[in-house]
Order: structure tokens, then C-alpha cells, then sequence
């Protein structure tokens, strides 16, 4: 059965600190992997990762993918308020286009 | 920016009524996706349409929720007779999908999300 397991499922951070937000699957036939964030209403896009070891960057956060490991990590450097959310992992597996989600990880960033 | 649309945005009604939920996907996207979220479950896929045919439907209770796509603007989710279990916030999202190939699909955009809640 395809799976996306997140870790740690919450944090509690401070502003300035960074974070590291991990990202494991177990998928048949492996497209992508996908990260989102979700504030009170619609996930929106952040990253989306196909090949090994290639870091996607965005301003403080970044990203990273082990398709050897099965693994993925968002890491957000200078953490802000403004980045308390919750972070989604998605997998696309195959040819379909549809995402398999994690649980989420819930931040918050503390004044 | 183009985004999905989904109407409406908060739904309150009783257990066994019919509830409608709407979706108007970005124009040019090929493939809409229906989820729903809940504390417990998290985000699962319910069902998707790849240019308007469903193609796959069993993330949803057969008996009660259907979802069709009668023109390209539009997709609806329908749940007849609504049961209090499926209070949730039901998400349309869209995406541009390959489906052969090699090559990289587009990342699905997502719609605010219609907030469902059965008494």
C-alpha cells in the first residue's frame, strides 16, 4: 500500500530558529514528491521534487530530495511567524497526476 | 492568478439532505481531483477526472457520494443522503497531467475548500 509518513507531526519553534521537516514514502511507481502549505484554508504549492539530490530553493525555505532512502526534507532557515502552518507532504505515484498526503506537520513560530 | 473556485464555501445542513458542492477548475487543466480532510484522516483522494471522464471514484462511499464533470468549468461532488460522518472541508483541486511519457506533470492547485458540516 503506497504511504507518505511525516516527521516530527508538530513543532514549536522560535523566530530565527530553523527547522527541518522530514518526508518518508513507500510508493509504486514513483513520479514526484510534492510539498505544501496549508494555512487556514487551501494548501498552496511550494516545491515540487523528481530527481535526487537536486535542492529546490524559495527565499528561506529549501528542499531536498533521497529517492534511494525514500526520503524528502523542507528545511526553513530565519523561521518567521508568518510561517506557522501546516506543512504537507505529497506523493504522485505513476502516470495519474494524484497525490497521496502525509499527515502534516504542524509549525508554530513563536515571537 | 487563475484558481479553482468552490462553492459554496460553508455548508450547515441536517443529516439526510442532499448537498451539492461545486468546483470550477483552472482553465486549461486537464485532470480535477476531489478531497476531502479531517483531523483524523488527514487529505485523501476521493475521486479524478482526466478531461472531464472519472476515472477513478473509490476513495468515496458508493451508496451516497457521486461526482460528475458535465462541462469543462464545472465538477460537482454530491452526497445523498448526507450522514454527520461526513463533516469535513471537501477540497477541488486541478492540475495539468501528462498521462504518457516521461516528463513532469504540473503540481495541482487547490481551491479554498468547502466547509461541511451535518448535523
Amino acid at each position: 500500500e503506497d504511504k507518505v509518513v511525516q516527521s516530527p507531526l508538530s513543532l514549536v519553534v522560535h523566530e530565527g530558529d530553523t527547522v527541518t521537516l522530514n518526508c518518508s514514502y513507500e510508493v509504486t511507481n514513483f513520479r514526484s514528491l510534492l510539498w505544501y502549505k496549508q494555512e487556514k484554508k487551501a494548501p498552496t504549492f511550494l516545491f515540487m521534487l523528481t530527481s535526487s539530490g537536486i535542492e529546490k530553493k524559495s527565499g528561506r525555505l529549501s528542499s531536498i530530495l533521497d529517492k534511494k532512502e525514500l526520503f524528502s526534507i523542507l528545511n526553513i532557515t530565519a523561521t518567521q511567524t508568518g510561517d506557522s502552518a501546516v506543512y504537507l507532504c505529497a506523493v504522485s505515484p505513476g502516470n495519474t497526476g494524484k497525490l497521496i498526503f502525509g499527515q502534516g506537520t504542524t509549525l508554530q513560530v513563536k515571537p | 492568478d487563475a484558481r479553482v473556485t468552490q462553492t459554496p464555501r460553508h455548508k450547515v445542513t441536517e443529516m439526510g439532505q442532499e448537498v451539492t458542492m461545486r468546483c470550477q477548475p483552472i482553465l486549461g487543466h486537464n485532470t480535477v481531483f476531489w478531497y476531502r480532510q479531517t483531523m483524523m484522516q488527514g487529505l485523501e483522494l476521493l475521486a479524478y477526472f482526466r478531461n472531464r471522464a472519472p476515472l477513478d471514484d473509490s476513495g468515496m462511499p458508493k451508496d451516497r457520494f457521486s461526482a460528475e464533470m458535465p462541462d469543462a468549468t464545472l465538477a460537482t461532488l454530491k452526497i445523498q443522503p448526507s450522514e454527520p460522518r461526513d463533516s469535513a472541508v471537501y477540497f477541488c483541486a486541478s492540475g495539468l497531467v501528462l498521462w504518457t511519457g516521461e516528463g513532469s506533470n504540473q503540481p495541482q492547485h487547490f481551491g479554498d475548500g468547502t466547509r461541511l458540516s451535518i448535523l
